[in-house]
């Protein structure tokens, strides 16, 4: 069946340093999504990408979606502790939206 | 976006009870969901509510086990049957306007079974 697959599964970085998690998923999507979950909290709709190679910004996150709309990545520039939580992305194909394995950042101040 | 509300917030139940979780929406929506989460894990989806017929049950997961009511385009409940301690997890609500379109997730509930 369809997977997506994220990585790293966990990264730690110092408070101002940039972090960025990769999305890849099995099969081809007809929009990818993003989510942040805090620790202890719901996951929160951040973003969706539709075209290919499209790009989108929100502050400090950076969002792609590949050329081939199958993979899809965040960057986010001069980390905050506000930003500590799991970020996933979610694939949409075939009438299903599949949640990926996740990424953890923890932000040292 | 909608306000859901998700009751219970958590619970402990023992083996071999029932338990029923509800949400409710404070807008009409076209799609709900139930989702299970186990601890540091992603997101499974357990079945999506239809509005006036059964749910539609993703594989591994049944309606013997979690029936799903969705009675009116504002509420749904899933009950947990039968629980046994594997049945331990957070359980998500969530809403939207198409299947492949962005959801909105309920504070979910935290259930242990002992």
């Amino acid at each position: 069946g369809q997977q997506v697959m994220q990585i790293p599964q966990y990264q730690h970085v110092q408070e101002g340093e940039d972090f960025t998690t990769y999305c890849n998923s099995s099969t081809t999507l007809s929009n990818i999504q993003w989510y942040k979950q805090r620790p202890g909290g719901h996951p929160v709709f951040l973003i969706q990408l539709v075209k290919s190679g499209e790009v989108k910004k929100q502050k400090r996150l950076t969002f792609q979606f590949g050329e081939a709309k199958k993979n899809s990545s965040l960057h986010i520039t001069a980390t905050q502790t506000t930003d500590v939580g799991t970020y996933f992305c979610a694939g949409a194909a075939t009438n299903k939206l599949i949640f990926g394995t996740g990424t953890l950042l923890a932000v040292q101040p | 976006s909608a306000v859901i509300s998700q009751k219970p917030s958590r619970d402990i139940c023992q083996r071999g009870t029932s338990l029923t979780i509800q949400c409710q929406v404070d807008s009409q929506v076209t799609m709900m969901f139930w989702y299970r989460q186990q601890p540091g894990q992603s997101l499974t989806l357990i079945a999506t509510a239809n509005q006036g017929s059964e749910a539609t049950y993703e594989s591994g997961f049944v309606i013997d086990k979690f029936p799903i009511s969705r009675p009116n385009l504002t509420f749904s409940t899933l009950t947990v049957s039968n629980m046994s301690p594997e049945d331990s997890s957070i359980y998500l609500c969530s809403v939207g306007f198409g299947t492949n379109q962005p959801q909105h997730f309920g504070d979910g509930t935290r259930l242990s079974i002992l």
